[in-house]
């Protein structure tokens, strides 16, 4: 298996929903990453893990809350989003944290997420 | 701090001519550098890399680029466009230098429209 897959493609809801987005790899890779994307514009980082713990958070609202369970998942729990966090949220995975610089990323599909 | 300059924000080619889409960089350290191609509704997908070595990489899909230190240049290049490679590229860069985030920094984006 040599793909980033994410769940759901597409997801809408309001501003008191409580809402989790899922990427999953099979590939082996040790660190995972979370990117938002707003239309037009490149992937800005959210959140890096490293061997299931989380090394970068660049700063992201609490309303975004990252977990990794094991080192095949990553989850991004959301919670009272605003209308301006509608985007398409985008999962990577790569290798190892070792030579982490070396490694290209590997992204998913990506989720569209509309906040209403 | 490290950052990715993609100056066109539109590059237009007739299919069967060859193509260069610009990206400059600034980093602290070595940088290592990355393209990425995002088809519309979908993920980015890895193009090639630049660590070190030979300055003429490489690439997926009949794409090459060409590293200039001297110019802190990492265009993208391909010898025959082909219209199924219309799409949204993005450079990237990784600073070796340190104190930032492992993810990656992209530029802006350039819509690459190839015509028949």
């Amino acid at each position: 298996d040599t793909e980033v897959t994410q769940t759901p493609k597409h997801l809408v809801m309001g501003m008191t929903n409580k809402k989790s987005l899922k990427c999953e790899q099979h590939m082996g890779h040790r660190a995972m990453y979370w990117y938002k994307q707003k239309a037009k514009k490149p992937p800005e980082l959210m959140f890096v893990y490293s061997y299931e713990k989380l090394s970068i958070n660049e700063s992201v609202p609490s309303r975004f809350s990252p977990e990794c369970p094991n080192s095949s998942l990553l989850n991004l729990h959301l919670h009272a989003l605003q209308p301006e966090d509608s985007a398409l949220y985008l999962c990577a995975s790569s290798p190892d944290r070792s030579g982490l610089i070396y490694n290209e990323q590997f992204f998913g599909p990506g989720t569209r997420l509309t906040v209403l | 701090a490290q950052s990715v300059a993609q100056p066109e924000d539109q590059v237009n080619v007739a299919e069967g001519n060859p193509l260069t889409v610009k990206c400059t960089y600034s980093v602290s350290g070595n940088p290592y550098l990355f393209w990425y191609v995002q088809y519309p509704n979908r993920g980015l997908q890895f193009l090639l890399k630049y660590i070190t070595g030979d300055n003429l990489v490489k690439g997926s899909y009949g794409f090459e680029a060409e590293f200039n230190k001297s110019q802190t240049s990492f265009h993208l290049k391909k010898p025959s466009a082909l219209v199924s490679g219309s799409a949204l590229y993005f450079c990237a860069v990784r600073d070796t230098s340190g104190g930032g985030a492992d993810g990656l920094t992209f530029g802006k984006g350039t819509h690459l429209i190839i015509q028949p």
